[in-house]
């Protein structure tokens, strides 16, 4: 069965870094584009970044830019976000989704910023 | 960007009867690659989002065959044919086919 497991959320200070991983089992990972995607409480959704099947073309929301580094394992059947400078307005659930339509999401984990 | 545009913003419905939920583009979502990356996402209140349709039409394993996609081009639509109390909630479009990818704002079915 198709799933994908985000891990990695909690609480941290704004200006410091979080990494999130999304684990995928039940399809071939090294197959798809894989994106990350977030939602503060109450609002909408809002993309984030994607990667290529084979982790070579990346691509951000201007609001992550220079700050956020999307990648991935595929031996390890893993995305990852990496997150540094954080700000208040980065606070969300973070989603994985599978690429390129983004077909099937995970359960999201919460990411707080906050001093 | 390509902006996505959906339209009721919220859409009260008789148990039994049905909704349609319409999302415009600015631009054509058809594809180099010949896909159309149009998807339509259900969030339950307190839930994550699932995705009900993708490239269109197609019904994602698990969805019932209630929920039906249609369109072309920059015109889609979303349609329950009986609505169901369990299909309360917000109903998301995005599209795929150019970065940024974008969300419409949403659409909230509600019982009347």
């Amino acid at each position: 069965q198709l799933q994908l497991v985000e891990y990695g959320g909690g609480v941290v200070q704004p200006g410091r870094s979080l990494r999130l991983s999304c684990v995928a089992s039940g399809f071939t990972f090294s197959d798809y584009s894989m994106h990350w995607v977030r939602q503060a409480a109450g609002k909408g959704l809002d993309w984030v970044a994607v990667i290529s099947y084979h982790g070579v073309n990346k691509y951000y929301a201007d609001s992550v830019k220079g700050r956020f580094t999307i990648s991935r394992d595929n031996s390890e059947n893993t995305l990852y976000l990496q997150m540094n400078s954080l700000r208040s307005e980065d606070t969300g659930v973070y989603y994985c989704a599978r690429g390129p339509s983004a077909d099937h999401w995970g359960q999201g984990t919460l990411i707080t910023v906050s001093s | 960007e390509i902006v996505m545009t959906q339209t009721p913003l919220s859409s009260p419905v008789t148990l039994g009867q049905p909704a349609s939920i319409s999302c415009r583009s600015t631009q054509s979502l058809v594809h180099s690659d010949g896909h159309t990356y149009l998807t339509w996402l259900q969030q339950r209140p307190g839930q994550p989002p699932r995705v009900l349709i993708y490239e269109i039409s197609n019904r994602v394993s698990g969805v019932p065959d209630r929920f039906s996609g249609s369109g072309a081009g920059t015109e889609f639509t979303l349609k329950i044919s009986r609505v169901e109390a369990e299909d309360v909630g917000v109903y998301y479009c995005m599209q795929a086919k150019q970065i940024p990818h974008t969300f419409g704002g949403g659409t909230t079915v509600e019982i009347k």
